[in-house]
């Protein structure tokens, strides 16, 4: 596809398990960025790929979210032992290059039972 | 502390109006200001962006004006229509402090006909 594509589209799972969630950047784009998106929180930064550079891991809330980004390529986030505070929609974008506009994806809407 | 700043929080226009939209941002590394559009159910699309070093930015119904002293931007969607209605997104981000996106907490405008 042309666009930024994740999946699932939506999750729902009980609290405590683990998650994985996949995003699928524009072809040929090198940096991937992943977003959450709540209702109290709006929009936050969570982490940032760019080539081969060790990725920036400032905005992940704990040591339960890590992400990762195989071949410079797709990258899968994943939340360990949910919490409630988890429910969100996650968000992937890319860019061409470092410094480039955006692109989103339309999320994954996770909810923790 | 929130770094960008984004009012009012709904809006409510007529069918040919203008709709305007603010926002103010505290960190002067902050060199390029992006505005997103968002329907429900699908991820921020990338509408218009501006640099510090031009005032005003025009695209179609769509101009941005830029107050570099006043550390404020704001988007003005000329000659509303109901199409126009979504949640708009200001954001900023810094190349010397790396490109993750800052987004202001969002404003529901809704275009009456």
């Amino acid at each position: 596809g042309a666009g930024v594509s994740q999946s699932p589209s939506n999750k729902v799972t009980e609290k405590g398990k683990d998650v994985e969630l996949r995003c699928d950047p524009i072809s040929g784009h090198t940096a991937l960025y992943w977003y959450r998106q709540s209702l109290g929180q709006g929009l936050e930064f969570l982490i940032y790929f760019q080539g081969n550079s060790a990725p920036d891991k400032s905005g992940l809330p704990s040591d339960r979210f890590s992400a990762e980004r195989t071949g410079g390529s797709v990258s899968t986030l994943t939340i360990q032992r949910t919490q409630q505070e988890d429910s969100a929609v996650y968000l992937c974008a890319s860019s061409l290059q470092e410094y480039q506009p955006q692109h989103f994806g339309d999320g994954t809407r996770l909810s923790i039972l | 502390q929130q770094q960008v700043k984004q009012s009012p929080q709904s809006l409510i226009v007529q069918k040919g109006g203008i709709s305007i939209i603010n926002c103010a941002y505290e960190n002067t590394a902050f060199d390029y200001f992006p505005w997103y559009q968002q329907f429900p159910g699908k991820g921020p699309a990338l509408l218009i962006a501006i640099r510090p070093d031009v005032s005003e930015k025009k695209e179609g119904r769509f101009t941005i004006s830029f107050n570099k002293s006043a550390k404020q931007f704001s988007l003005h969607i000329m000659d509303s229509q109901p199409g126009d209605s979504a949640t708009y997104f200001c954001a900023a981000s810094s190349d010397q402090a790396g490109t993750a996106l800052i987004f202001g907490k969002g404003t529901t405008l809704s275009v009456s006909s």
